[in-house]
C-alpha cells in the first residue's frame, strides 16, 4: 500500500516570500500525483497534477511542482506568495492502473501574513 | 451549480443512531469516491464506485458502514449504530474516469454525541 508524507504541518510566511512544501510518497510502482488546496470555508480543489511527461508541472495561481522520481518526491513551489494563498494544502497519490485508490497526506496549513 | 453536492451539510446525532448521507456527483462522472476527514488529517479513502459497482472498500471501514450507488448516479453512505469516533467530515468526490481529477463536494460534518 502507498503512503504520503508531508513534512511541514504548519508554515507561516510573509507576503512575497517563496514557498516550498514537501511531499514524499512510498509506492513500488508508477503513480499519478496531485496537489489539492482547500481555502477557508471552501471545497478541496485541484491545484495541479502529474501523470507523465515533463516532471515540472504548472498549476493554477502561479503554483508549480516538480516530480523527482529518484527521491519519490513531488514538492510544491511558488516564488512569491500572497495573502490569498492562505489555505490547507494536500498532496495525493493514485497508483497508475489497478485499483486507483487515492492516498492523501495529512496536509500543510499555510498562513501568509499581509 | 453543476458541482458535487452533499446533503446534509451538518448532522448531529446520538450514539447508537443510524445516519445516512447523500452525494450527487457531477453528471456523467462515472467514478464516485467517499472519504472521511478528521481534524488535522487529510482525506482518508473509504470506498469508491465505478457507475453502480462498488469496486474498492477500505479495510479500515467497519461493517457498520455501507454505501450504495443505485443506477450509477447519486450515492448514499450509511453509518449504523454510530459511535463517537465516527465524528468527522465525510467527503464525496467524483471523477470522469480512472485517476483523473477528482471534484470534491462540500462535505457532511457529523457529530456523534
Amino acid at each position: 500500500a502507498q503512503s504520503v508524507s508531508q513534512h511541514n504541518h504548519h508554515v507561516i510566511l510573509s507576503e512575497a516570500a517563496s514557498l516550498e512544501l514537501g511531499c514524499n510518497y512510498s509506492y513500488g510502482g508508477t503513480v499519478n500525483l496531485f496537489w489539492y488546496v482547500q481555502y477557508p470555508g471552501q471545497h478541496l480543489q485541484l491545484l495541479l497534477k502529474y501523470f507523465s511527461g515533463d516532471p515540472l508541472v504548472k498549476g493554477i495561481k502561479g503554483f508549480e511542482a516538480e516530480f523527482i522520481k529518484s527521491k519519490f518526491s513531488f514538492n510544491l513551489r511558488k516564488p512569491s506568495v500572497q495573502w490569498s494563498d492562505t489555505a490547507e494544502y494536500f498532496c495525493a497519490v493514485i497508483p497508475s492502473g489497478g485499483s486507483y485508490i487515492p492516498t492523501f497526506g495529512r496536509g500543510t496549513s499555510l498562513i501568509v501574513h499581509p | 451549480d453543476t458541482g458535487v453536492s452533499q446533503d446534509p451539510r451538518h448532522k448531529i446525532t446520538k450514539r447508537g443512531q443510524n445516519v445516512t448521507f447523500r452525494c450527487d456527483p457531477i453528471s456523467e462522472h462515472n467514478r464516485l469516491y467517499w472519504y472521511r476527514q478528521t481534524l488535522g488529517q487529510g482525506p482518508e479513502f473509504l470506498t469508491y464506485f465505478q457507475n453502480e459497482a462498488q469496486l474498492e472498500k477500505s479495510r479500515l471501514l467497519s461493517d457498520r458502514f455501507s454505501a450504495e450507488r443505485p443506477k450509477g448516479s447519486f450515492s448514499t453512505l450509511e453509518i449504523q449504530r454510530t459511535e463517537q469516533g465516527d465524528s468527522a467530515m465525510y467527503l464525496c468526490a467524483s471523477s470522469p474516469q480512472g485517476p483523473e481529477t477528482q471534484y470534491f463536494g462540500p462535505g457532511t460534518r457529523l457529530l456523534v454525541l
